[in-house]
């Protein structure tokens, strides 16, 4: 079956330095999603890519969408305490009868100290 | 997500038992499901509903059964209840209509079984 895989797992920075989180599917995605989750809070979702080779930001958090559709990547600059969270990227399942579930990578946990 | 509700938010129960978790949304939206989430191992679908009579087994539902008993409540039963059964479960909704839909989380509920 499709598989998302997310790299690395875990992450601490320091404050005010960038992070990238790696998003690779086993499958060619019609889109990516990325959500966010805070601790003790639910996944929210922050943006879809569609294109290939898409590039979308959202202040600090750049988001891109490979050529070949297979992978994806957040990017942080400057890193803010507000950033901690758990970061998912998520794409539609190749099995289901339908494009309309999602398969979500296993997340990167980030921690900012400050 | 306070248009999408869960009872209980925390619950602990023994071996055996029988649980339900309901879910309920205020968003109109016509797609339900029910993930669950296990430290590092990201969201797994349980079970997914893309109208009150189209019900479809996600990727774990074994040990599981849903119930949508209107457009805006999905409920999910243990039947015997297990404990590596033990996990937040996520219900989350999505419009439909698009290729693939943006997901809104309820807050979670954190089940124990003992």
């Amino acid at each position: 079956g499709q598989q998302v895989m997310q790299i690395p797992q875990y992450q601490h920075v320091q404050e005010g330095e960038d992070f990238t989180t790696y998003c690779n599917s086993s499958t060619t995605l019609s889109n990516i999603q990325w959500y966010k989750q805070r601790p003790g809070g639910h996944p929210v979702f922050l943006i879809q890519l569609v294109k290939s080779g898409e590039v979308k930001k959202q202040k600090r958090l750049t988001f891109q969408f490979g050529e070949a559709k297979k992978n994806s990547s957040l990017h942080i600059t400057a890193t803010q305490t507000t950033d901690v969270g758990t970061y998912f990227c998520a794409g539609p399942a190749a099995t289901s009868g339908s494009a309309r579930q999602l398969t979500f990578g296993s997340g990167t946990q980030l921690t900012v100290l400050p | 997500d306070a248009d999408v509700t869960q009872t209980p938010r925390n619950r602990i129960t023994k071996t055996g038992k029988r649980i339900m978790l309901e879910c309920s949304q205020t968003k109109g939206h016509d797609r339900m499901y029910w993930y669950r989430q296990d430290p590092g191992l990201g969201l797994q679908l349980i079970y997914y509903s893309f109208d009150v009579k189209d019900i479809n087994k996600g990727e774990i539902s074994d040990g599981y059964s849903v119930s949508r008993q209107a457009q805006a409540k999905f409920s999910l039963s243990l039947e015997s209840a297990i404990p590596n059964q033990t996990a937040l479960y996520f219900c989350a909704t999505s419009v439909g209509g698009a290729r693939t839909d943006t997901q809104y989380f309820g807050p979670g509920t954190r089940l124990t079984v003992l």
